[in-house]
């Protein structure tokens, strides 16, 4: 199976300025039609995730324009460009491209302010 | 507007069965597959399988093939859950979800599953 790595663990950030989180793939996840199928998600406490990048850098309707996807092959970034208050909870990175044998989810990373 | 609204929370023994349900509303349930996630206390978010509500296909994880049966009853446009051989490791929040990988992505509220004896 795919393994998702994400890093760091916990990310400490302060307000206003930009973030990044990182995430790693132990195959490559450029699907045979050319797309990428990594995707990104927010969860706070007490809520259900909430799908913020799919196919790499394509934002779901309604997410802000400060987050950002990008990456290729294997490395993937997730960048917040300036940091809000509701941002603060759980990001997972998830790879689609190996569906439906497998989806898999990274780690996760805690952002705190 | 797109709703997955599930069944309520459930206290199970090890051992048991436990069965979550998802009903959808507002678009046609049988275009699209739905996904199934859960996530333990202080732990990350772990796929499940998915099942195409389209045709009763379905794919699992792994870690839970002869364990878990996922169904769709295209007459209620509601999918079901079933999970068996309890453990207090399934303790955990569980997620139904409909396009999770393109197009738009939407969660049911979850439903916690509380196993001890």
């Amino acid at each position: 199976d795919v393994v998702m790595t994400q890093s760091p663990l916990s990310l400490p950030v302060t307000l206003g300025q930009p973030a990044s989180i990182s995430c790693r793939s132990s195959q490559s996840l450029v699907d045979t039609d050319g797309n990428i199928y990594l995707s990104w998600f927010h969860q706070r406490p007490g809520q259900s995730p909430r799908r913020l990048i799919y196919k790499l850098s394509v934002r779901d309707s309604g997410v802000p324009d400060r987050f950002s996807g990008s990456g290729s092959g294997t490395d993937f970034t997730l960048k917040i460009s300036r940091v809000e208050a509701e941002d603060v909870g759980l990001y997972y990175c998830m790879q689609g491209t190996h569906w439906p044998r497998a989806l898999t989810f990274g780690g996760g990373t805690k952002v705190e302010i | 507007q797109v709703q997955l609204v599930q069944s309520g929370a459930e206290v199970k023994k090890p051992g048991d069965s436990v069965t979550v349900s998802c009903k959808a509303s507002g678009y046609s349930f049988t275009s699209y597959d739905i996904n199934w996630v859960r996530k333990a206390p202080g732990q990350g978010l772990e796929w499940m399988g998915w099942i195409s509500t389209y045709n009763g296909e379905t794919n699992y994880a792994q870690k839970f093939q002869g364990r878990v049966t996922m169904t769709a009853d295209t007459s209620t446009s509601t999918a079901f859950l079933e999970m068996r051989s309890l453990r207090s490791d399934d303790t955990a929040v569980y997620y139904c979800v409909r396009g999770l990988i393109s197009g738009t992505c939407n969660w049911g509220q979850g439903t916690l599953v509380t196993v001890s004896s």
